[in-house]
């Protein structure tokens, strides 16, 4: 059973291009939130989604950055024009439906760190 | 909102034993978890308290006082593998975690 799937790993990009992070979670689970982890700090919340919606974005920059996760396929953080304040560590969780007894847990993927030079 | 505070680092030796506290002010409280994170690595799961007391797993136990808005992880019998970053986070009401900043735990030999 995979875990939390993030690619890629590692992603280095000048001023000024895109940036997409993929996240598939793990099988059976709908839930997917992105965090962004700055070096010596915490998570940061960044956004929340199911399959086709966005449930809480109040983490997320307004501008350049933005987030799905479609029906098929996997979830995408997506920064345009990146700037070098965006380098960073960007983790992708996933938790079972909520109607599930759970806990509350998220199961996190290893992470896909941007670097712009 | 949620406003979660814990050290920034602790250091110990090898074989003793380590708590790093955690207090929190949510507006309504949904358990409140422990991960722990190696450096360049995903964050994973240590310990879930919802019921006010101790929890203890193994050479880890979480503590949890809910009218104190206070939670302690203690690290027993510390090993070197223990060096790590550990984070305390809470759960709002949509169900996502807000994380504190985490407490670097360094471990001497």
């Amino acid at each position: 059973n995979a875990g939390v799937m993030q690619n890629p790993r590692h992603l280095v990009r000048r001023r000024g291009q895109e940036a997409r992070l993929r996240c598939s979670p793990m099988k059976g689970h709908s839930h997917v939130y992105w965090y962004r982890q700055l070096p010596e700090e915490g998570l940061k919340f960044m956004v929340y989604l199911q399959k086709e919606n966005i449930i809480d974005e109040s983490g997320m920059p307004k501008e350049r950055f933005s987030a799905e996760f479609p029906k098929e396929g996997p979830s995408i953080l997506r920064i345009q024009q990146v700037v070098r304040g965006d380098s960073a560590a960007y983790f992708c969780a996933s938790s079972p439906p909520l109607e599930e007894v759970n806990t509350g847990e998220l199961f996190f993927g290893e992470g896909s760190r941007l670097t712009v030079l | 909102g949620q406003n979660i505070d814990q050290p920034t680092e602790m250091t110990a030796t090898e074989g003793a034993i380590v708590q790093i506290n955690c207090t929190y002010q949510t507006s309504g409280f949904n358990g409140l978890f422990w991960y722990q994170q190696h450096a360049g690595e995903a964050p994973t799961f240590l310990s879930y308290n919802v019921l006010d007391g101790l929890e203890e797993k193994g050479r880890f136990s979480s503590f949890l006082s809910r009218s104190k808005g206070y939670s302690y992880l203690l690290l027993k019998e510390l090993q070197m593998k223990d060096s790590a970053s550990y984070l305390c986070a809470v759960p709002d009401s949509w169900g996502k975690l807000q994380f504190g900043a985490g407490t670097q735990v360094v471990v001497t030999p």
